[in-house]
């Protein structure tokens, strides 16, 4: 069984340009997660989607990122324009059913560095 | 505020000595409890989970962690590090009022020394 995947493994943009992340989850897994980690500090949650809807967005920056989930598939990120405080790494991770204590699958997670 | 801490950020530990990290947590109930693990160049592998009945979890790679109500904690042991063992080590959260959502602690860096 193939585990989530994330494109690109890095990527270095220069300050107000745009970059767009990949993930695809473990096939058949509703629930799928994008998280961050800025340099330094703990992983932080950004939001959860149920299929294709968003199930929670709490922990999303600000509206510079856009996540969208096609057909309730792979998920895209999208930073627009990307500020320096963007960097990090960003972890997507997936799920079968939204229980108490359902494990989530991570991906190797995308590292961005915004100059 | 709810909270997980991992109060170590550095262990240092020679190989086949024990390992213990730390990780205590601060909710209102108590919550499902995960550690993961990064090895480097890889994504967070989950190493063991805690939500309910026995309080020492085994998990895999000969890892255990035992979840104590009364001191908010659920630390991660073995008995003997092997140099692959060298990873960073997370302590998650799933809150339950929020169940999609996991709490992460800050990480612990595990070198290990021949």
């Amino acid at each position: 069984e193939a585990g989530v995947t994330q494109f690109p493994s890095h990527s270095v943009i220069e300050k107000g340009q745009t970059v767009t992340l990949r993930c695809d989850p473990i096939s058949g897994h509703d629930n799928l997660y994008w998280y961050r980690r800025v340099m330094g500090k703990e992983i932080k949650f950004l939001l959860h989607f149920v299929k294709e809807s968003k199930q929670d967005e709490s922990g999303m920056p600000n509206n510079r990122f856009l996540a969208e989930r096609t057909g309730g598939t792979y998920s895209t990120l999208k930073v627009q324009p990307a500020e320096l405080e963007d960097s990090g790494v960003y972890f997507c991770a997936s799920s079968t059913t939204l229980a108490g204590g359902e494990t989530q699958y991570f991906g190797p997670g995308t590292r961005l560095l915004v100059l | 505020a709810q909270s997980v801490t991992q109060p170590d950020i550095h262990i240092t530990v020679s190989e086949g000595a024990s390992l213990e990290l730390r990780c205590n947590y601060s909710y209102g109930a108590t919550p499902y409890l995960f550690w993961y693990v990064q090895s480097p160049g890889q994504g967070l592998q989950l190493l063991l989970k805690y939500f309910s009945g026995d309080t020492l979890v085994q998990g895999i790679k000969g890892f255990e962690a035992e979840f104590k109500r009364s001191q908010s904690s659920f630390n991660l042991r073995k008995p003997s590090v092997h140099w692959s063992d060298a990873a960073e080590y997370f302590c998650a959260v799933g809150i339950t009022d929020s169940w999609g959502k996991f709490q992460f602690g800050a990480g612990t860096q595990v070198v290990v020394t021949p």
